[in-house]
């Protein structure tokens, strides 16, 4: 069974400062993806990692993906606010395309003035 | 709006009543999956369709739940004789079928409480 770990759970930082969000997963897999969810919203997409090595930056976010590993890391450039949301990484199996994505428990991330 | 759509957004119902959901993916997408979130955890698979045929059912999906995607367009999921444990939040998504990779989008969701 297909397992994915994230922590911290919960986040609390400073604006301005860097913080590093791991993923762990159990199996082998080369297709790792990075959700957002505000509360009481749906998921947006962020990132979509498809092998080893993979990087992919957009605004303060980086993400990055180590299939040896089975690790992934998003990493948080000068926080701010507008970053105040829930992480979710998730992974889909290796011998099918298309089929289930399994979730973390998500990262609750609080950026602080 | 060409998102993924989802309706109603809202639902209370009492315990052993049928409750049923609407989900409307992005017109291209032919593939389309449900998934059920609970407060501080990150979704849960349910089903998913590829066209009209669902392909891969959760064990979470018990026998009250069933889920159609009649002409493979919009979907329904039901749920018969709801129970407390079943309150969630219901997401449903969709995605384009591609060789090497699987982003889904996802709709607003379904919030169900029963009472």
């Amino acid at each position: 069974e297909l397992k994915v770990e994230q922590n911290p759970l919960f986040l609390s930082m400073q604006e301005g400062k860097n913080y590093t969000i791991y993923c762990n997963y159990s199996t082998t897999s080369d297709r790792l993806y990075w959700y957002r969810q505000d509360p009481g919203k749906s998921l947006e997409s962020l990132f979509v990692l498809l092998s080893n090595g993979a990087v992919k930056q957009e605004g303060r976010l980086m993400a990055s993906l180590d299939t040896k590993a089975r690790l992934s890391t998003l990493h948080i450039t000068a926080a701010v606010h507008d970053l105040s949301a829930t992480y979710f990484c998730a992974v889909d199996r290796q011998e099918t395309s298309g089929s289930r994505l399994t979730f973390g428990e998500g990262t609750q991330l609080t950026v602080n003035p | 709006d060409t998102g993924v759509s989802q309706d109603p957004r809202h639902k209370i119902t009492k315990r052993g009543q049928n409750v049923t959901f609407r989900c409307d993916p992005i017109s291209e997408h032919n593939r389309l999956y449900w998934y059920r979130q609970t407060l501080g955890q990150g979704p849960e698979f349910l089903t998913y369709f590829q066209n009209e045929a669902q392909l891969e059912k959760s064990r979470l999906l018990s026998d009250r739940f069933s889920a159609e995607r009649p002409k493979g367009s919009f979907s329904t999921l039901e749920i018969q004789r709801t129970e407390q444990g079943d309150s969630a939040m219901y997401l449903c998504a969709s995605s384009l079928l591609r060789l090497i990779y699987n982003e889904q989008f996802f709709g607003p969701g379904t919030r169900l409480t029963v009472l």
